[in-house]
């Protein structure tokens, strides 16, 4: 199964500024997902990011808080803009490998946890 | 993809045998379901994946009965590290399309 890099692996924020956090994948994928889980609860999907196309994503979130860069097959960023104490939680990159029509299997990064203040 | 209902929380004692039941009463006939583990300050990684009946791995057992509208899994003889959040997902995961969607999750503490 692939493996990821995620980075930063946490951060403290001030309120009002962004941070970005990138996500580099040993192999190439098509599809990279990423994730907020907040404190205690369960992870929550982002956007769905292909290469060469616009992130998709889900309701809730928009590209103007949570821009997304996908600039080739192995990387990927989330951006999150214009901090406030609400988006302290852990944020996380998702890639699913495989070759052809055959699925390996979801790997995950290790996480961003993100603290604003 | 199909809703699943499992335990918020569950204790365990070193050694015993723990076993956490998922319920997916909605599950399509081109779903899997899969079992994810989730250690603090890390993101899930794949436990087992099944269809039907019974999956055995070298981490855990699944159990599924005919109608799959259920799942249980199963950990042998857990120790502390087992501790950990266990999610159960449902869903057409062989083309990859798609994201995984997360439940509540499970949250086992294993007690020396």
């Amino acid at each position: 199964s692939a493996v990821i890099s995620q980075k930063p692996s946490r951060d403290i924020c001030q309120r009002g500024t962004s941070l970005t956090i990138q996500c580099q994948v040993d192999s190439q994928v098509t599809m990279m997902f990423w994730y907020r889980q907040q404190p205690g609860q369960s992870l929550t999907l982002i956007a769905t990011a292909n290469q060469g196309s616009e992130a998709t994503y889900e309701s809730g979130f928009v590209i103007d808080k949570f821009p997304i860069s996908r600039p080739n097959l192995t990387f990927s960023t989330l951006t999150v803009s214009n901090m406030s104490p609400e988006d302290s939680s852990i944020y996380l990159c998702s890639v699913v490998s495989g070759q052809g029509t055959k699925v390996y299997g979801y790997t995950f990064g290790s996480g961003t946890r993100l603290t604003v203040v | 993809l199909a809703k699943t209902t499992q335990p918020i929380s569950m204790d365990s004692y070193e050694g015993q045998e723990v076993n956490i039941t998922c319920s997916h009463n909605n599950i399509a006939t081109n779903d899997y379901i899969t079992w994810y583990q989730q250690f603090p300050s890390q993101g899930p990684r794949f436990i087992i994946q099944g269809y039907k009946t019974k999956v055995t791995n070298e981490v855990a057992s699944l159990f599924i009965p005919a109608d799959r509208k259920s799942s249980t899994l199963s950990l042998p003889r857990v120790s502390l590290s087992d501790t950990a959040v266990y999610y159960c997902l449902v869903g057409d995961m062989g083309t990859g399309r798609r994201a995984l969607t997360f439940g509540s999750g499970t949250r086992l503490q294993v007690q020396p």
